[in-house]
């Protein structure tokens, strides 16, 4: 099955500098990358996602990066903001034979801290 | 709140009770998840329904670990003789299959169980 590594697990950045997380996937049938940030005690919350036909994807402050051929992604989080602190979780998702669209396997999380 | 909801939020129970939570995905959604999450990592997939039909159990759902979706609405997920081990978050989600393509899973806030 579908093995996803994230790094780094803790991330401490000063406001306004730039954050990035990396995570590598095994299978390369995978074809949906989406990216969540979790604050304490609330729900994982999408913030972006990328497709495999696609090599990057850009939402205001926040990017993400896509190469296929060797099976890793990324999340850029450009400007940071003190309410930028959370949990971020990528995760990946595969299509099957009788599945259109498959489950989400998760990184084990970033915990990002912006110091003001 | 007009997004995934599940009930109880917070159950703390003996070891070797039953427990059963619901969640109540958003109305046009008709995929369904379960997913555990405990402290410092990241939600791990636990099973998932189209409709009604059950397609996926993860390993990690031993036979203590029943789910249903009999109308292929809400869900509900069943601990039978729940052991210290079983204490985490239980995360729900629900995505729309194909249409558009938005293929984005909206979270609910989990039911927070802790065996005792």
């Amino acid at each position: 099955g579908e093995n996803v590594e994230q790094h780094p697990s803790t991330l401490s950045v000063q406001e306004g500098d730039s954050a990035v997380i990396k995570c590598t996937y095994s299978d390369s049938a995978s074809n949906y990358f989406p990216w969540y940030k979790q604050e304490l005690g609330k729900r994982p919350q999408l913030i972006i996602d990328i497709r495999s036909n696609v090599g990057e994807k850009k939402d205001q402050r926040i990017a993400v990066t896509l190469n296929k051929t060797a099976k890793h992604f990324s999340l850029h989080i450009t400007e940071t903001q003190p309410e930028d602190s959370a949990v971020y979780f990528c995760a990946a998702s595969m299509s099957g034979a009788t599945d259109s669209w498959g489950k989400l396997q998760f990184g084990a999380g970033t915990q990002v801290v912006v110091t003001p | 709140d007009t997004g995934v909801s599940q009930d109880p939020r917070h159950k703390i129970t003996k070891r070797g009770q039953n427990v059963t939570f619901r969640c109540d995905p958003i109305s046009e959604h008709n995929r369904l998840y379960w997913y555990r999450q405990t402290l410092g990592q990241g939600p791990e997939f636990l099973t998932y329904f189209q409709n009604e039909a059950q397609l996926e159990k993860s390993r990690l759902l031993s036979d203590r670990f029943s789910a249903e979706r009999p109308k292929g609405s809400f869900s509900t997920l069943e601990i039978q003789r729940t052991e210290q081990g079983d204490s985490a978050m239980y995360l729900c989600a629900s995505r729309r299959l194909g249409g558009a393509g938005n293929t984005e899973a909206f979270f609910g806030q989990g039911t927070r169980l802790t065996v005792v």
